[in-house]
């Protein structure tokens, strides 16, 4: 069974860069698509955006000036960088992932990981 | 703003049959995902492609789709089934960009 875990830090000073790392197991991540999302307190869910494994990117035109997203094979690992971040970019971060799809859905998550950005 | 549009909220009596709707021009070409969302938990794919479930999910969750809008039906809602709900799908760009409804809040009465 494959298994996501977010990790990174939980509180950001404003203006610097978030840097989040989701970690997969119980399976390889040579394979899908690899999606970030979040969710501010009490509101709903927001698409950031996803990588395939090959290297290629697609992001939320909303956030694509801040945003890059990495993939390391080698460590079974996908990154997250959101740069110049403010309060409104506090929210509870999902790394997910699309076994069944080709990028049209998200069966795999991650538990989740809240981030406060606040000095 | 979202490109996806759902009812607030909904409420169903138990063993009922509730309706949740999710409304956009990209699903006019593309099939919406749902996702049940409950308190603290992360969300949980309960419907994919034209109609499928995810190995566990139980067959009282039925997808649907026409013109603009798609459909997620709960057959038999449960008391289980109260969460939040979301349909995600491709944005109207036509460029593989993703875009998630507002949201809708399932109480089971």
């Amino acid at each position: 069974q494959v298994q996501l875990q977010e990790s990174g830090p939980g509180l950001v000073k404003p203006s610097e860069t978030l840097s989040l790392t989701c970690t997969v197991s119980g399976g390889s991540i040579s394979s899908y698509y690899w999606s970030w999302i979040r969710q501010p307190p009490g509101k709903g869910l927001e698409w950031i955006g996803y990588i395939y494994y090959s290297g290629s990117t697609n992001y939320n035109p909303s956030l694509k000036s801040r945003v890059t997203i990495s993939v390391d094979t080698s460590k079974n690992q996908f990154s997250l960088k959101l740069s110049s971040v403010t309060a409104a970019d506090t929210a509870v971060y999902y790394c997910a992932g699309d076994p069944y799809c080709g990028g049209d859905c998200l069966g795999y998550w991650g538990q989740g990981t809240l981030v406060t950005v606040s000095s | 703003s979202s490109e996806l549009t759902q009812d607030p909220a909904v409420s169903v009596a138990l063993g009922q049959t509730v309706r949740i709707t999710c409304q956009g021009d990209s699903l006019r070409s593309y099939y919406a995902s749902w996702y049940q969302q409950k308190p603290g938990q992360a969300p949980v794919l309960v419907i994919y492609g034209k109609n499928n479930r995810p190995s566990g999910i139980p067959d009282r969750f039925s997808g649907s789709s026409s013109g603009n809008t798609a459909s997620l039906t709960i057959t038999g809602a449960q008391a289980e089934d109260e969460a939040d709900y979301y349909c995600n799908s491709r944005d109207s760009s036509g460029n593989h960009l993703y875009v998630f409804g507002t949201g809708t809040k399932v109480t089971v009465l």
